[in-house]
């Protein structure tokens, strides 16, 4: 069965400590794999689509990173205004298009 | 340009009301999805169009569910005879059609609370 898993479910970090969130997949196939931000009350926000091993995007403090099996995301010297729940989602070969999502994970960073 | 957007964008029913939401996708975006999410769970997919073809569906989508989108353009997602459990946020979102790998764009959602 195809499986996505964000880990840790929860990260509390100081302004300007840098972190990585991780997202684990398990899927027949991978066509791609995307990340999106959510923030309280309101639909996820596109940050980045991956689609191979070895692939990196960047995005003012994000990076996101792909290998055959996990995928991350670095932040780096984070601010108040990235707190936020960042949720990984992939597609599947053989797929007409929906998105297999992971709990994501809630991301405080505190002044 | 206008992203995606849903109305209302809250309702509150007591259950087994039928309820009734709208989507309209980015302009010219040909492909449309619904998803399901409830707290603490990323959205869950429940079905998927092409133009005004309903092309999946999934396990998750009731016969108490019914999505249409009769001129390819805005979806209506209708929930008859609501139970608590349909309590979530519905979600909606487009991508442009071209391709079999497409970014899907997302709305603010409707959240749904059945008393």
């Amino acid at each position: 069965e195809d499986q996505v898993t964000q880990s840790p479910e929860a990260l509390r970090l100081q302004e300007g400590e840098s972190s990585s969130l991780n997202c684990s997949y398990t899927v027949s196939g991978l066509r791609g794999l995307f990340w999106y931000r959510q923030d309280p009350g309101k639909g996820p926000e596109f940050l980045f689509t991956l689609y191979s091993a070895g692939e990196e995007k960047e995005k003012e403090r994000l990076k996101a990173t792909l290998t055959k099996k996990e995928s991350f995301l670095h932040i780096t010297a984070p601010k108040p205004e990235d707190s936020a729940t960042y949720l990984c989602a992939v597609q599947a070969r053989g797929s007409q298009g929906n998105l297999i999502f992971g709990k994501g994970t809630k991301l405080s960073v505190k002044p | 340009d206008t992203g995606v957007s849903q109305n209302p964008r809250h309702k509150i029913t007591k259950r087994g009301q039928n309820v009734t939401f709208r989507c309209d996708p980015i302009s010219e975006h040909n492909r449309l999805y619904w998803y399901r999410q409830t707290l603490g769970q990323g959205p869950e997919f429940l079905t998927y169009f092409q133009n005004e073809a309903q092309l999946e569906k999934s396990r998750l989508l009731s016969d108490r569910f019914s999505a249409e989108r009769p001129k390819g353009s805005f979806s209506t997602l209708e929930i008859q005879r609501t139970e608590q459990g349909d309590s979530a946020m519905y979600l909606c979102a487009s991508s442009p059609g071209q391709g079999a790998f497409e970014t899907q764009y997302f709305g603010p959602g409707t959240r749904l609370l059945v008393l």
